[in-house]
């Protein structure tokens, strides 16, 4: 079946720690997203990318970086220099000529220990 | 700064009767439109798309837009409990460019 897969579903981070969420998908889509989302609010874009080795920061890029080396994989790192980075963490992909029409994957809820 | 406004709820209704949710966006040349359904814990799914003014009808939903106004609506009837959820509005100004959510109105349907 096709699809996008994040993993873990679960994430613990310690103070100073840097970590990555892995986000692949086997759609063939050109676009990759990562968007970020706090209790009670809506998506928050963080990077973008539309073609392998390119990408753009969204709106709340400072603290995160990306790569985005294969077609199929767009992994997040959420850095050290976030220091707020608890929140449900939402992959996306879509077609690129349809980039309205996201498929979501099944998130990454990261929390700070 | 685009945004998308939304009230966040939470706006119940009963079963059987039609949910009414909204939301208004402030860039004037945005060009599409959507609704996704959030459940609790899980990822958004896409339930409705509008591109031009007027209505857009799938089943139980209708989804309206009003582009002088600048708001987009979506209608919800024969309310049944598993219409529980957030509903998220988005919008994009351009094919290709990323969307914009709003918070979500969160609906509760009560049985």
């Amino acid at each position: 079946d096709g699809g996008i897969t994040q993993s873990p579903k679960y994430l613990f981070r310690k103070e100073g720690q840097n970590v990555t969420l892995s986000c692949e998908q086997n759609l063939n889509h050109d676009a990759m997203y990562w968007y970020r989302q706090d209790p009670g609010q809506g998506l928050r874009l963080i990077y973008y990318s539309q073609i392998v080795n390119d990408f753009q920061k969204g709106d709340i890029a400072e603290g995160y970086s990306v790569s985005r080396e294969k077609k199929e994989s767009f992994p997040l790192t959420v850095t050290s220099a976030q220091k707020n980075p608890t929140a449900f963490y939402l992959c996306a992909s879509s077609i690129l000529q349809a980039g309205e029409k996201l498929f979501f994957g099944s998130g990454t809820q990261l929390s700070v220990l | 700064q685009k945004e998308v406004e939304q009230n966040s709820g939470p706006l119940s209704v009963p079963e059987g009767a039609i949910a009414s949710l909204n939301c208004t966006y402030s860039d004037r040349v945005s060009q599409s439109f959507f609704w996704y359904r959030q459940y609790s814990g899980k990822s958004p799914e896409l339930i409705m798309s509008i591109y031009s003014n007027g209505d857009k009808e799938d089943g139980r939903f209708t989804a309206q837009l009003n582009k002088a106004s600048q708001y987009v609506s979506l209608l919800i009837r024969d309310s049944q409990p598993s219409d529980s959820a957030t509903y998220l509005c988005a919008v994009t100004r351009l094919r290709n460019t990323p969307l914009v959510f709003g918070k979500g109105t969160r609906l509760s349907v009560i049985a």
